[in-house]
């Protein structure tokens, strides 16, 4: 399996422009999270999905965060409009708990810089 | 509440061993999880122990829990330079939010020559 797959793995961007972060989790995989990490804040917890359905999105910042998971396979993260502060590391996670565990396996993470 | 805490900081000498200590407050945990992160990657599993059991050893790194204070510790024996990087506790808890993990800030490990 290729583990859970980011795209991009890298985005610059200028204020005010709109962002889309995609993940793809391990296939069969039933969870799926949406996580930030920051110097100041450490690893937070945006948005998790079990099986497709949003469970807890608590952890979106303000309305400029929404994230979607049409089907089983794909998940976006998008930021409209960015602000220099949401320059993070935005890291994809799934696991199966279906399957018995609660480990969840990383994604690379994208890099995003809003100038 | 499910906080997880940790120190941000811990560094050593090379070959010496490494504890990275970990708390948390939900005593109906079920898996607590350590995860190491390199630079410019994401988080790996490193080890984990089920909530009723007191120990785990896996080659160098040894798995401490105490239930009763709900303290959780990572030994890393013979400490290398490639160990270098940020250990992250995390909680899995029974009920509604099964499924979720509650990480703590993360320690920063860095070894010395």
């Amino acid at each position: 399996d290729a583990g859970v797959i980011q795209s991009p793995r890298h985005e610059v961007t200028e204020m005010g422009q709109e962002v889309t972060l995609r993940c793809k989790p391990i296939s069969g995989h039933d969870y799926l999270f949406w996580y930030r990490q920051t110097m100041m804040r450490g690893l937070e917890l945006l948005i998790y999905f079990n099986n497709n359905v949003p469970i807890d999105d608590s952890g979106m910042p303000e309305d400029r965060f929404s994230a979607k998971m049409p089907n089983a396979s794909f998940s976006t993260l998008k930021i409209q409009p960015s602000e220099p502060r949401d320059s993070a590391v935005y890291f994809c996670a799934s696991s199966s708990v279906r399957l018995g565990g609660t480990e969840q396996f990383f994604g690379p993470g994208t890099r995003l810089t809003v100038l | 509440g499910e906080d997880v805490e940790q120190s941000l900081f811990l560094s050593v000498r090379e070959g010496d061993s490494s504890v990275i200590n970990c708390t948390y407050t939900d005593s109906s945990s079920t898996y607590l999880y350590w995860y190491k992160q390199e630079p410019g990657a994401g988080l790996q599993l490193l080890t984990y122990i089920f909530s009723n059991m007191d120990m785990k050893q896996d080659q160098r790194l040894t798995v401490l829990l105490n239930k009763k204070d709900k303290h959780l510790s990572l030994r890393i024996a013979d400490t290398q330079t490639g160990d270098s990087a940020i250990y992250f506790c995390a909680e899995s808890i029974r009920g509604s939010t099964l499924g979720r993990l509650y990480f703590g800030r993360g320690t920063q490990l860095t070894v010395w020559p």
